[in-house]
């Protein structure tokens, strides 16, 4: 079972809301990875956590804070949105740490628009 | 550097046609690896096969085939009698065994329209 389940799939939200994505694997895997997708566009990688520590910050603003509450479930907490930042939020994880041979396993997604 | 070349940005063929998406790769890592991920209309990226650099073989799995072939630094993906479902963008990625965390460097990636 390679199943990753992102809730919820579709957000529309205004610029002052606080949200949160959320994110959850029960394969057992140690990495659990945020990408961001626009229109027309491969992802582009946001944070990756393993071993339930955020790893690597690609240099994300603050707006978007990721927090890894248990080694099955990842959030994506967002406040003070721009309109920019509206795009397909995907969530993926990994049964190594997340180096060079790990197959990343992505979930359906959440389609964020931002007001 | 690493890099992932998809050329074609859009291909349409007629059902039961065969197609083929090319893929090439630059990396100065001797061992390295490559996916192919289906993304369709739906959002979900689909995991289809990885290989790895020391492992030249063609795989064929249904009606899916891909040609490695390190001299050209190339892996290909063929579709043989194509149907709608297979209608997606279709991502080829290259990780690197020496490169960080997560570094999954996908290209643009080719949609593929199947008109009945």
């Amino acid at each position: 079972d390679t199943e990753v389940t992102q809730t919820p799939k579709h957000l529309v939200m205004g610029m002052t809301n606080k949200k949160s994505l959320k994110c959850e694997q029960h394969m057992g895997h140690r990495a659990m990875y945020w990408y961001k997708q626009k229109a027309k566009k491969p992802p582009e990688l946001m944070f990756v956590y393993s071993y339930e520590k955020l790893s690597i910050n690609e240099s994300v603003p603050s707006r978007f804070s990721p927090e890894c509450p248990n080694s099955s479930l990842l959030n994506l907490h967002l406040h003070a949105l721009q309109p920019e930042d509206s795009a397909l939020y995907l969530c993926a994880s990994s049964q190594g740490a997340g180096f060079g041979s790990d197959t990343q396993y992505f979930g359906p997604g959440t389609r964020l628009t931002v007001l | 550097a690493q890099k992932v070349t998809q050329a074609q940005t859009e291909i349409s063929v007629v059902e039961k046609e065969d197609v083929t998406l090319d893929c090439v790769y630059e990396t100065r890592d001797t061992t390295y690896y490559l996916f192919w991920y289906k993304q369709p209309p739906s959002g979900e990226l689909v995991f289809l096969i990885r290989r790895n650099s020391f492992d030249e073989q063609n795989e064929i799995s249904g009606r899916y085939s891909w040609n490695f072939q390190k001299s050209t630094s190339s892996f290909n993906f063929t579709i043989t009698a194509s149907q709608v479902v297979d209608s997606a963008v279709y991502f080829c990625a290259l990780s690197e065994a020496g490169g960080s965390q997560g570094n999954l460097i996908f290209g643009k990636g080719t949609k593929l329209s199947v008109k009945p």
